[in-house]
């Protein structure tokens, strides 16, 4: 079954540097999502983007999916942006479930 | 839009007691999900309903848990015989259409003592 992996597991900047954030999937993924979810708190969705490239903000995402892989970069970073990032691919093409990775945790320093 | 509406935000239940926990989705989303999380496993798939009806349900354990959706307002996933082990934040989402973004309401803390 799809496997989800995020590299690396955890993630320490100083604020207004820029973080990139991998995930790695082991079958062809026709839905893929990123989550942010800060400690305690519930899962918002940043971007889905199953292929190609997105922008949202100070979020790039980029998936090539021949490769099974996609990456979020987020620029500029602030203290805001600590917490745990998810990558969330669907189990099969098809299906409507999704399997996630286990996160990057991500700390930014004042 | 008030997004994906989960109550009660936080049950704790005695071994062995019920457990309803409820969620509304997204006005016009016609996909709802249920998944829970915990330290040890993570995230893992329980249940989903599209247009109310039952689509997969393969990640519920199949003896104590049920998951129903009598209208597209809400849904319930009820654990029967709770055990401390089914201690973890159940989470309930929703989507539009096929295979579009899922979104997620806060989350019921179930603790089971």
């Amino acid at each position: 079954g799809q496997q989800v992996q995020q590299s690396p597991a955890s993630l320490v900047l100083q604020e207004g540097e820029n973080a990139e954030l991998q995930c790695n999937f082991s079958s062809t993924a026709t839905q893929l999502q990123w989550f942010y979810q800060s400690p305690g708190g519930s899962l918002v969705s940043l971007l889905s983007n199953p292929s190609g490239t997105k922008h949202t903000g100070r979020l790039t995402s980029t998936t090539v999916t021949k490769e099974r892989r996609s990456s979020l970069h987020i620029s500029s970073s602030q203290t805001t942006d600590s917490g745990t990032y998810l990558c969330a691919i669907d189990r099969s093409s098809g299906s409507w479930q999704l399997i996630f990775g286990s996160g990057t945790q991500l700390t930014v320093m004042p | 839009n008030a997004g994906v509406i989960q109550t009660p935000r936080h049950k704790v239940t005695g071994k062995g007691q019920e457990a309803t926990l409820w969620c509304e989705p997204i006005s016009g989303h016609s996909a709802v999900f249920w998944y829970r999380q915990t330290i040890v496993q993570g995230l893992e798939f329980l249940t989903y309903f599209r247009n109310q009806a039952p689509i997969d349900d393969s990640g519920m354990p199949k003896e104590r848990f049920s998951a129903q959706m009598p209208n597209q307002s809400h849904s319930t996933l009820k654990i029967q015989s709770t055990q401390p082990q089914d201690s973890a934040v159940y989470l309930c989402a929703s989507s539009r259409q096929n295979y579009a973004e899922q979104f997620f309401g806060p989350g019921t803390r179930l603790t089971v003592l």
